[in-house]
């Protein structure tokens, strides 16, 4: 059964990067099946699709991030990982990592998520 | 840019009674291939998203048949046709690409 487990501090300063990491386990990432994605939901509110990342490196980002974030893929340790920098409390979210499966064209597995609070 | 509207924002339901959600896109989601690849999501309380159908009408395996998915170009539904305890939390319809994916502001079901 594949998992996706996100890590990293739960606790970011304000203007610092906010940097997260999605090891996935029970399956490879090192596939041409899959895109690998980043999703924020602020407190209370809804999804905002972060960027999402190919296991050649391809990286796909939201417009209204795309200044801030870097995804990038690390196929040895079968994991990605999210940097957005420059946060601020409007960055404060639960942070989850998520497939995308080109069979269905739609996330099919997410990791439990991670609360990151921007906060001095 | 495509943006998903849903409605309605809350949804209060009695045990056993049907719901339905609609989803509204502001481009057709048809793709050049022929596929239209609208999806539903649930999030129950304190969980991460769970895929329940994608491709406007095809159920994940384990998704109980209440549940179901219809539409066409840029109107799609979610109908549950009895709703549950268990199916309390928020829905989202979602169009996803490889280079993209769009959320709904997602429909809160509830309990009456």
């Amino acid at each position: 059964q594949l998992q996706l487990q996100e890590s990293g501090p739960g606790l970011v300063k304000p203007s610092e990067t906010l940097s997260l990491a999605c090891t996935v386990s029970g399956g490879t990432i090192d596939s041409s099946s899959f895109f690998w994605g980043w999703v924020r939901q602020p407190p209370g509110k809804g999804l905002e699709w972060i960027g999402s990342i190919y296991h050649r490196g391809n990286t796909f980002y939201n417009p209204s991030l795309k200044s801030r974030v870097t995804i990038s893929i690390d196929t040895s340790n079968n994991q990605f990982s999210l940097k957005l920098s420059s946060v601020t409390a409007a960055d404060t979210a639960v942070y989850y990592c998520a497939r995308l499966d080109f069979g269905v064209v739609t996330p099919d597995y997410w990791g439990q998520g991670t609360l990151v609070t921007v906060s001095s | 840019e495509i943006v998903m509207t849903q409605t309605p924002l809350s949804s209060p339901v009695t045990l056993g009674q049907p719901a339905s959600i609609s989803c509204r896109s502001t481009q057709s989601l048809v793709h050049s291939d022929g596929n239209t690849y609208l999806s539903w999501l649930q999030q129950r309380p304190g969980q991460p998203p769970r895929l329940l159908i994608y491709q406007i009408s095809n159920r994940v395996s384990g998704v109980p048949d209440r549940f179901s998915g219809s539409g066409a170009g840029t109107d799609f539904t979610l109908k549950i046709s009895r709703v549950e305890a268990e199916d309390v939390g928020v829905y989202y319809c979602m169009h996803a690409i490889q280079s993209t994916w769009t959320f709904g502001h997602g429909t809160k079901v509830e309990i009456k």
